[in-house]
């Protein structure tokens, strides 16, 4: 168990619909990342949270957005959902250690 | 940018064994850091090994052990004395140090099936 916790952990949702990720770090780590794996795109990094301030960005579409809250939990909403959003989506955290520590998932399907 | 090249898709090894995935990393980047993570089929991302540019020794933890080689550019995977539950895919990534963010660059990944 790495201290990552992510709901829900299996999300079955329609086409242009909108869906919100749920992630709590480990405690005491500043920094949240989100990341989508896909059997097309493999691991791909969305975007980067570090107490509460956007840090980096990746290959993040316009239609998903991301935020940090005071209590450093972060939520990815994913919206207007297309087929190939489909995807595991995996949460991870990191404090004043080099590596990153992952969420279970959270496995999204689009029908 | 960074980029990571694992040519392995699929590995078979016998138990107790041991193995080497490979992974050969590009990067203008002078500071960066290795790691590699384990994914069983249940889909959990599982930290193995982390080795930093600047570290002269390889890293090691428990069973798992990263040959570093710079001037190659490369960060293998060795696990010793191979066991069931190491089958999974294995992926090794890279990440610069500096501004910008930590964000991970993976390779494709490494499957590997530890046989009786």
């Amino acid at each position: 168990d790495s201290g990552v916790t992510q709901t829900p952990k299996h999300l079955i949702t329609a086409t242009g619909q909108r869906v919100t990720l749920r992630c709590s770090p480990r405690s005491g780590d500043l920094s949240v990342y989100w990341y989508q794996q896909s059997l097309d795109q493999g691991l791909q990094f969305l975007i980067q949270y570090y107490n509460g301030e956007e840090r980096a960005k990746g290959n993040i579409l316009e239609r998903f957005s991301a935020q940090q809250f005071p209590d450093l939990h972060s939520e990815l909403n994913l919206s207007s959902l297309e087929l190939g959003d489909s995807a595991l989506y995996f949460c991870a955290s990191s404090g004043s250690g080099y590596e990153q520590y992952f969420g279970p998932g959270t496995r999204l399907t689009v029908t | 940018a960074q980029k990571i090249t694992q040519t392995q898709p699929g590995m078979f090894v016998q138990e107790k064994e041991a193995v080497t995935l490979d992974c050969t990393y590009d990067t203008s980047d002078q500071s960066y850091g290795l790691f590699w993570y384990k994914q069983p089929s249940s889909g959990e991302m599982i930290f193995l090994i982390y080795q930093g540019s600047y570290d002269e020794q390889n890293a090691t933890e428990g069973r798992y052990s990263l040959n570093f080689q710079k001037a190659r550019k490369s960060a293998n995977l060795v696990i010793s004395a191979s066991q069931l539950g190491d089958s999974a895919m294995y992926f090794c990534a890279m990440r610069p140090y500096g501004a910008g963010g930590n964000k991970l660059t993976f390779g494709t990944g490494t499957q590997l099936k530890v046989e009786l």
